[in-house]
């Protein structure tokens, strides 16, 4: 089975920008979860998807939204960037919420 | 809320030398416990999972951890430690459906 595929995997932007971040989770997968990964603040949850529903986000900005098409893959995105919001950004599936999450190779983001 | 503490942010060890990284998290009735590991500009492997049962699992390339309940200790081990081993590794527990993490410890094995 093919893993968690993220597209694209680097990504420069400017501040001010806004940018959105595709993932496609393992088949059969229905719930899609993203994660910031920083140096100073190390992994954050950012929300969860399962049947194109938002179940759980964490805490941060409104400018951080997603989405879940029926296919099951997952877009997020972030507008007006900051110099903050440079990260690499990871999203996992797993077959429900509740089960063992499987993590994509990420994206890197970098805003100048 | 659940918390992870890792207390070792780097770990150096000679090649062939066994080693343990440490993990502890708040208590809770149930946990289900994980080890990822993270590669250079990488996303993160699963290394093993524990979610009831036997309280020492193996994982993949070598590894187990052991579930401790009373000391909420969930402390990754291999007994014997390869160059290809050097690599960020992260605890995490599951909460709701999220992930809570450690904040990491750098495994650097050195020949």
């Amino acid at each position: 089975k093919a893993g968690v595929t993220q597209t694209p995997r680097y990504l420069i932007k400017t501040r001010g920008q806004q940018v959105t971040l595709s993932c496609s989770p393992i088949s059969g997968h229905r719930s899609v979860s993203w994660y910031q990964q920083t140096p100073g603040q190390g992994l954050q949850f950012l929300f969860e998807y399962f049947s194109e529903t938002q179940r759980n986000k964490g805490n941060f900005p409104g400018r951080f939204s997603g989405r879940q098409f029926s296919n099951s893959r997952s877009e997020m995105n972030v507008s007006t960037l900051e110099l903050g919001d440079s990260a690499l950004y990871l999203c996992a599936s797993s077959l429900s919420g509740e089960g063992t999450q499987y993590f994509g190779p990420g994206t890197r983001l970098t805003v100048l | 809320a659940q918390s992870v503490t890792q207390l070792d942010s780097q770990v150096p060890v000679f090649e062939e030398a066994p080693v343990e990284l440490r993990c502890n998290y708040s208590s809770s009735v149930s946990v289900y416990l994980f080890w990822y590991v993270q590669y250079p500009n990488q996303g993160l492997q699963l290394l093993l999972k524990y979610l009831s049962g036997s309280t020492l699992v193996k994982g993949i390339n070598g590894f187990e951890a052991e579930f401790n309940k009373s000391q909420t200790s969930f402390h990754l081990r291999k007994p014997s430690v390869h160059i290809s081993d050097t690599a960020e590794y992260f605890c995490a527990v599951k909460e709701a459906d999220k992930l809570i993490f450690g904040t990491g410890t750098r495994l650097q094995v050195f020949p």
